[in-house]
């Protein structure tokens, strides 16, 4: 079944990193990607990595992909006040053109 | 390039009325994706459509919603005889490939 998992909420104080996780569970997934939403806005894609890579940089952002485990986690680098948001973890597959499967978000709230 | 265009960005219908939904892709973009989001829930894929086409409908409920992207102009998601379990954010995503989703701002349905 396709089906996307993360926790609901992360609290961090500013400056420090921000680990955010997420789990999978369809073995065709092609891409993974990192979403951000602010209140009232529509959805920013952060990053996004192919499956067969295992990790991605991108500034303060870094991405780990554990295919075997169908685990992608991403990482915020010196976490500001500006992080705080919904964070998804979104999955395609490929079934007749991609297909995305999105998680249901993780709150991240970064304390002053 | 102006982002993916969503309107309108609120619309308040009452139960039994129809809601059109309109989405202007970004330039070059040809594929057009629909998700629905409750309420501190993540989103929902609907329907995928290419021009003139659509390639998956698996999310779409078999009644009384419908899309279209036509050769010209925008595409349409269309509700007909709202209900109350209607009310969501819905939001339009475009695509140069089919990978990378630019997602628009949303537009918030409340049927009274």
């Amino acid at each position: 079944g396709e089906d996307v998992e993360q926790s609901l909420f992360l609290s961090v104080r500013e400056g420090d990193s921000s680990v955010i996780n997420c789990t999978y569970t369809d073995s065709s997934s092609t891409y993974l990607y990192w979403y951000k939403q602010e209140p009232g806005a529509g959805l920013q894609l952060l990053t996004y990595i192919f499956s067969n890579m295992d990790m991605k940089q991108d500034q303060r952002l870094t991405v780990l992909l554990n295919k075997k485990d169908k685990h992608l986690s991403l990482r915020i680098a010196d976490t500001q006040t500006g992080d705080s948001a919904i964070y998804f973890c979104a999955e395609s597959i490929l079934a007749g053109g991609f297909k995305t499967i999105f998680g249901a978000g993780t709150r991240l709230f970064v304390k002053a | 390039n102006a982002g993916v265009m969503q309107n309108p960005r609120h619309l308040v219908r009452r139960r039994g009325q129809e809601a059109r939904l309109r989405c202007s892709p970004m330039k070059g973009h040809s594929h057009v994706y629909w998700y629905r989001q409750l309420p501190e829930e993540g989103l929902k894929f609907m329907v995928y459509l290419q021009k003139e086409n659509i390639i998956d409908e698996s999310g779409m409920p078999k009644e009384r919603f419908s899309a279209e992207f036509p050769k010209e102009g925008p595409s349409i998601l269309r509700i007909q005889q709202v209900v109350r379990g209607d009310s969501a954010a819905y939001f339009c995503a475009s695509s140069p490939r089919a990978q990378e989703q630019y997602f628009g701002p949303g537009t918030r349905l409340t049927v009274t």
